[in-house]
């Protein structure tokens, strides 16, 4: 069984720059998280999107978005860079409800200069 | 605010010695879980727990809960130099906030011959 998908692997973008990352659930889960991993901050929740609606949203600014497709495939974008987004942004999902666990993608490793 | 405390927050260990991460949590929570990050990896399921006195184990680790406590803790026996990692504890709420995991801060585990 295919495990969580997060493209790209790496990328690196200059200040006010806009990116979207993609994830790819495991099959059969419908619901997508999105969290932020930095050294000074740990992790961080984003939002989380079920049925192509967000049901969940961390505190952080308008400019982090993101949208699920009807195939449960989500994404995440950021809008006018800044040098504190650099991070890791890792991607889980899970069934929606029950006994569930999350698991999570490889991460995107983000870079802003 | 949900918060969730872990220490020690580095943790030095020499082979064959048992130690304990201890994990904190400050509102009643639906279920606990327990990952573990390898250096420039994703985040690993280790453990779900999911009531009162709830005691899982795998290998050297064992985890269990405490929810009168509002404590999990993750025990480490013989330690390995293979279980050198960062281990985190996350806590999920119910209801509407399903979807999002809050983590503590990271236990960083070195285990050294």
């Amino acid at each position: 069984k295919a495990g969580v998908t997060q493209t790209p692997r790496y990328l690196i973008k200059t200040r006010g720059q806009q990116v979207t990352l993609s994830c790819s659930p495991i099959s059969g889960h419908r619901s997508v998280s999105w969290y932020q991993q930095t050294p000074g901050q740990g992790l961080q929740f984003l939002f989380e999107y079920f049925s192509e609606t967000q049901r969940n949203k961390g505190n952080f600014p308008g400019r982090f978005s993101g949208r699920q497709f009807s195939n449960s495939r989500s994404e995440m974008n950021v809008s006018t860079l800044e040098l504190g987004d650099s991070a890791l942004y890792l991607c889980a999902s899970s069934f929606p409800e029950g006994i569930s666990r999350a698991f999570f993608g490889q991460g995107t490793r983000l870079t802003v200069v | 605010e949900l918060k969730v405390e872990q220490n020690p927050l580095f943790l030095s260990m020499q082979e064959g010695k048992n130690y304990t991460i201890y994990c904190n949590y400050s509102t009643t929570s639906d279920r606990l879980y327990w990952y573990r990050q390898d250096p420039g990896k994703s985040l690993e399921s280790l453990f779900v727990l999911l009531s009162n006195g709830a005691v899982k184990q795998e290998g050297r680790l064992m985890a269990s809960l405490d929810t009168k406590a509002r404590l999990s803790t993750l025990h480490i026996t013989a330690a390995v130099h293979d279980l050198s990692a960062t281990y985190f504890c996350a806590v999920g709420l119910g209801g509407t906030s399903y979807g999002k995991l809050t983590f503590g801060q990271g236990t960083i585990l070195t285990v050294h011959p």
